[in-house]
C-alpha cells in the first residue's frame, strides 16, 4: 500500500484566495482525520470523520474552514479565504475501523502551506 | 479536557547511551497512547501503541511502557544511534471517541 497520500506536498498563495488540500487514505481504513501542525501551537485535530460522516468538528478554527469525504478514497480541505494565520503543515491521518482493538493511526507526509 | 505534557522539550546525548523520554496525561480515560517519530519537514512515523489494558510495547532497540492509573509512559530507546535524531511525539486516543491529542513532542539529537 502507498500509504496515505496527501496533495499538493508544498502550497503558497496570496492572502483571500482559495486553497485546497487533498488527502487519499489508505484503502480499508474508515476513520480520516486532518491536522494542523505549527510551532506555536504544535499538533491540533481540525476535524475528523468515520466512514465519510463528520464526527467532530470542533478543532475548526473558524468557518473558513472545511472539510468534506465524498467518498471512502478522498477528503478535501477548504481554507476560503485564506489568511497568513493559516500557514502550517496540514496532515492528514488515518486509521483501522472504530472500535478495533488495533487502532492506530498513519499520517500522510503532509502539506506545507504559506500565505503570503 | 485532556493535556499531554512530554519531559525533556530537548535532550542531546552521545552515540550509544540508554534514554528515556517521558509523556504524561491529565486524565486516565484513555483508549491507548501511541508514540510516533518526525524527522523535519516530514510526516509522523508511527513506532509503538500501547492499548490501556497493555504495561508495554517493544519494538527492537525502542521500549514503550504505560501506567494508565498515573498518567504516565515512558519511551526507553536503547543504544541510541546518530539516526535515532529526531522529534519523538505521545498521544493519547480519548476513552470516547477517536481523537488523538499529541504532547508538544522531545527533540532528540544523537551526536556521533
Amino acid at each position: 500500500d502507498a500509504g496515505v497520500i496527501q496533495s499538493p506536498r508544498h502550497e503558497v498563495t496570496e492572502m483571500g484566495q482559495e486553497v485546497t488540500l487533498r488527502c487519499k487514505p489508505i484503502s480499508g481504513h474508515n476513520s480520516l482525520f486532518w491536522y494542523r501542525q505549527t510551532m506555536m501551537r504544535g499538533l491540533e485535530l481540525l476535524i475528523y470523520f468515520n466512514n465519510n460522516v463528520p464526527i467532530d468538528d470542533s478543532g475548526m478554527p473558524e468557518d473558513r474552514f472545511s472539510a468534506k469525504m465524498p467518498n471512502a478514497s478522498f477528503s478535501t480541505l477548504k481554507i476560503q479565504p485564506s489568511e497568513p494565520r493559516d500557514s502550517a503543515v496540514y496532515f492528514c491521518a488515518t486509521g483501522h475501523p472504530t472500535g478495533s482493538s488495533y487502532n492506530e493511526q498513519f499520517f500522510g507526509p503532509g502539506t506545507r502551506l504559506t500565505v503570503l | 479536557k485532556q493535556e499531554v505534557t512530554q519531559i525533556p522539550a530537548a535532550l542531546s546525548v552521545p552515540e550509544g547511551e540508554n534514554l528515556v523520554l517521558n509523556c504524561s496525561f491529565t486524565d486516565s480515560a484513555i483508549y491507548n497512547l501511541q508514540w510516533f517519530r518526525q524527522d523535519p519537514g516530514k510526516g509522523l512515523t508511527s513506532l509503538l501503541l500501547i492499548q490501556s489494558s497493555q504495561r508495554e510495547q517493544t519494538s527492537g532497540r525502542l521500549n514503550a511502557s504505560l501506567d494508565k492509573s498515573s498518567g504516565r509512559s515512558t519511551l526507553y530507546i536503547a543504544a541510541s544511534q546518530p539516526g535515532d535524531s529526531a522529534t519523538y511525539l505521545c498521544a493519547v486516543r480519548l476513552e470516547y471517541g477517536n481523537k488523538l491529542v499529541f504532547g508538544a513532542g522531545t527533540i532528540l539529537r544523537v551526536k556521533s
